[in-house]
This record gives C-alpha cells, structure tokens and sequence, in this order.
C-alpha cells in the first residue's frame, strides 16, 4: 500500500558529526517536504522540492542540505553545521497545493 | 513573524461535547486551508480542508468555517471522543506558492 517511510525512527549521533535521514514515498507525488518539529511548536519548513532535481531552501535551511535524484527518495543531512540539531524531523510529499501526506517521523538526538 | 496563528495552547472537553479549535492568519495571500492531527511521536495526518471561495466545509463530525474579513478559521468536532485527543494543526496555503504554513498547534484533550 502507498505512503512514506522515514528510517530508522530514533537516531543517535555525536556532535560534530553529519548524519543523514531517509525519506521514500510511493505515492507518485512531485513535491516533497522536509520539516522539523521541536516542543511546543509548530513544524518549520528546513527544504521542499518540486521536482526531481529541483529543491529550494526553506525557512531555517541553514546546517542542512539534500538531494532529489528520485522522485521516490529525498534524504535530509544534518551537517555539523547545525547548532541545535537535536529534534524531530518530519518528511511530507503532495501533489500541488494539496494536502501533505507524512512519514512517521525521526527523532534525532545528538550526544 | 507568525502567518498562522493558533493561540489556545491547550483546550479540554467532556465526551459528547463540541470542541472548537482557534487559527488566525495574517496572509491575505492564503487561498486554502487545512488541519491536521497528530499523535505523540507520530507524522501529521490531514483531517479537513477549506478554499478561500467557500466559508464552510463539513466531513462527518468535523466541520471548518473560514471567515475571510476576520482572518480566522475554526475547527467544530461534534460529539468529541477520548480518540479526537491529539495536537491539531491548522495551516494555510496559496496556490501561487509551494509553501504551507503551519500554526504552533493545540493539544486537545477529551475527557471520558
């Protein structure tokens, strides 16, 4: 059945370290999303693409980067550059202008 | 600066009774709207939407109105069940755009 996978579900990493999160969807949508979540708020748009090959910044881009060569897979890196990478990270795919459908979510923890 | 604003942190009700969930929007440029629902350590699910054309929306027990002159939208849920407790997003759109805003989220509770 379709929808989106997030690996693995809890992360560890140490600081100072890159670390790259997984997301695939099934569902044949162009647009794809990148969010992360930290308590009490709300989700803040980190990447989106379009299209494949196509991704643009979101509102706190800053420390992370991604790829789009698939239109199935858009993995997030979380660089060392990321001061507070600490949170849970939600991937999205849509169609245009149409709800998002989620993965269930990572939750990374740097040590 | 918040487009979309949810400012009811938390809201509680009894079973049976009617919840009614807050957003604001500051955008003129939205021209749809939407919520979610999310379980703890679980991705949003979307729940209902509206246009900007329309000013109610209705899907079972749960109904949106959006009065465009105020800038807010509500969400109804008539009767309210112990499984309706969750945190509920409310978030906006142009079609012109790409980007969905979403509000900070209310966590609601329904008392059995």
């Amino acid at each position: 059945d379709g929808g989106i996978t997030q690996s693995p579900k809890y992360l560890f990493r140490k600081e100072g370290q890159n670390v790259t999160l997984s997301c695939e969807q099934n569902l044949n949508h162009d647009a794809m999303y990148w969010y992360r979540q930290d308590p009490g708020q709300g989700l803040r748009l980190i990447y989106y693409s379009q299209i494949v090959n196509d991704f643009q910044k979101g509102d706190i881009a800053e420390g992370y980067s991604v790829s789009r060569e698939k239109k199935e897979s858009f993995p997030l890196t979380v660089t060392s550059a990321q001061k507070n990478p600490t949170a849970f990270y939600l991937c999205a795919s849509s169609l245009p202008h149409r709800e998002q459908f989620f993965g269930p979510g990572t939750r990374l923890t740097v040590l | 600066d918040q487009q979309v604003k949810q400012n009811s942190p938390s809201l509680s009700v009894q079973e049976g009774r009617i919840s009614i969930l807050n957003c604001d929007y500051t955008n003129s440029m939205f021209d749809y709207f939407l919520w979610y629902k999310k379980y703890p350590a679980e991705g949003p699910t979307f729940l209902i939407s509206i246009s900007s054309i329309k000013d109610k929306n209705e899907d079972g027990r749960f109904t949106v109105f959006l009065n465009k002159s105020a800038k807010h939208l509500s969400l109804h849920i008539v009767p309210s069940q112990p499984g309706d407790s969750a945190v509920y997003f409310c978030a906006a759109g142009s079609t012109g755009g790409f980007k969905t805003i979403f509000g900070a989220g209310t966590r609601l509770f329904v008392k059995a």
